[in-house]
């Protein structure tokens, strides 16, 4: 099984920059996922991680340490409409997907 | 259609009473999925198929079954629902079991 935690909730400035940590603990390890939820709607993909690095993609970032069992995201240059849960969910050995309670972004003027 | 759909948007339905919710990609995807979200618990998986004509078990199976007939469709099934049911339900879909997941728009569910 898996034990994906993040933070509740973060709360940054437009323009800022905000991290979102996640821990996880794996029987298998396939990749890692984060996605980001507005209020009532679905789940869209951000950024893929399977092997150490960061993934650059415009204003957000995603890093893994697979022997620590980490990842971040990191948001640049913050919006307003930035603000949503992320959500991080990792692959184990069958290829299914365990997500993270999600963390609330709150993006304030 | 384009993408993934869902219906009923939102539904509320007495205990004991059958449903079954609907969803259907155009995106000829192989794999789909049914998570359940609720707060505080993020999203948790009830059920999936790998591709057509095949079905799986995931974290939440109990009270819910699914049917794979085709590549398009994966209709979720709650038997006789409860009230621990209400939930929203989001279907997803994946090019195969490796490939990213696309979300639905989602159901919300309210069992009485």
């Amino acid at each position: 099984g898996q034990n994906i935690d993040q933070p509740t909730e973060m709360t940054a400035t437009e323009g800022a920059i905000v991290q979102i940590n996640c821990t996880y603990q794996t029987s298998g390890f396939n990749g890692l996922f984060w996605y980001q939820q507005h209020a009532g709607e679905a789940p869209t993909f951000l950024s893929y991680n399977v092997l150490d690095g960061l993934e650059e993609k415009g204003r957000f970032s995603s890093f893994l340490s697979r022997s620590k069992g980490y990842s971040y995201l990191l948001l640049k240059e913050l919006q307003m409409k930035d603000s949503a849960s992320y959500l991080c969910a990792v692959r184990d050995g069958d290829y299914k997907l365990s997500f993270g309670a999600g963390t609330t972004v709150t993006v304030r003027a | 259609i384009a993408g993934i759909t869902q219906a009923p948007t939102s539904q509320i339905l007495a205990a004991g009473r059958r449903m079954t919710l609907r969803c259907t990609q155009d995106m000829r995807h192989n794999a789909m999925y049914w998570y359940r979200q609720d707060l505080g618990l993020g999203l948790r998986l009830i059920h999936y198929s790998n591709t057509a004509g095949t079905t799986g078990k995931g974290e939440v199976p109990d009270g819910y079954s699914v049917s794979r007939a085709n590549t398009d469709d994966f209709p979720l099934t709650l038997a006789s629902a409860v009230p621990s049911q209400t939930s929203v339900y989001f279907c997803a879909s994946s090019r195969d079991s490796r490939g990213e997941q696309f979300f639905g728009p989602g159901t919300r569910l309210t069992v009485l």
